[in-house]
């Protein structure tokens, strides 16, 4: 089955702790990005790349690290110098060809204790 | 700067009627409109786009109406059902560098009532 798994479902982390959020896609999609959700809230950019080896900054890039090694995979670190990490997060891949459409995954959900 | 905004954050309607969610765009640079469904701990699936030079667009049992006098986009749930329970976000595209990029409004609740 084609498509975008996000893992763990749920993450529970300590204060002061980085914690890297897994998100693979075999899709075969060039680009990939990075939200974060809140409650009630809307879905606001980290991160994006557009190809292997690049990426770019989103809205809310501070506290946060990627990297983008493989076409498949776009992890995304959460380290000590978010303030607030606790959040629903959100990957999403896009094909080219023009589409506008954003394949997401199930999400990860970070508690911080 | 750009903000995409719902006019209702909840929205309720019986079993089988039509529904309506609205969206208020400020980006009249925006190319592509799109709405999104999310059911609760789950991703967003995509529901519709429009491009921006379309006032209309019909899927299956939605339609997407695009007012770009008052950057107004709706979507239209026809008879709706217990499945369609969500919140649904409208999202415009912006460009940045060549990559696209999605704005999403905050979401409205649409419940479902038998």
């Amino acid at each position: 089955d084609g498509g975008i798994t996000q893992s763990p479902k749920y993450l529970f982390r300590k204060e002061g702790q980085n914690v890297t959020l897994s998100c693979e896609q075999n899709l075969n999609h060039d680009a990939m990005y990075w939200y974060r959700q809140d409650p009630g809230q809307g879905l606001r950019l980290i991160y994006y790349s557009q190809i292997v080896n690049d990426f770019q900054k989103g809205d809310i890039a501070e506290g946060y690290s990627v990297s983008r090694e493989k076409k498949e995979s776009f992890p995304l670190t959460v380290t000590s110098a978010q303030k607030n990490p606790t959040a629903f997060y959100l990957c999403a891949s896009r094909g080219g060809g023009g589409t506008n459409e954003q394949f997401f995954g199930p999400g990860t959900r970070l508690t911080v204790l | 700067g750009e903000s995409v905004g719902l006019h209702l954050p909840t929205l309720s309607v019986q079993e089988g009627d039509n529904s309506i969610i609205n969206c208020a765009y400020s980006n009249s640079a925006s190319d592509y409109f799109i709405w999104y469904k999310q059911e609760s701990g789950k991703g967003p699936q995509f529901i519709i786009d429009i491009r921006s030079n379309m006032d209309k667009r019909q899927g299956q049992r939605v339609t997407v109406l695009l007012n770009k006098t008052v950057k107004h986009l709706s979507l239209q749930i026809a008879a709706t059902q217990p499945g369609d329970s969500a919140v649904y976000f409208c999202a415009e595209t912006a460009f940045l560098g060549g990559a696209q990029k999605l704005v999403f409004g905050q979401g409205t609740r649409l419940t479902i009532n038998p």
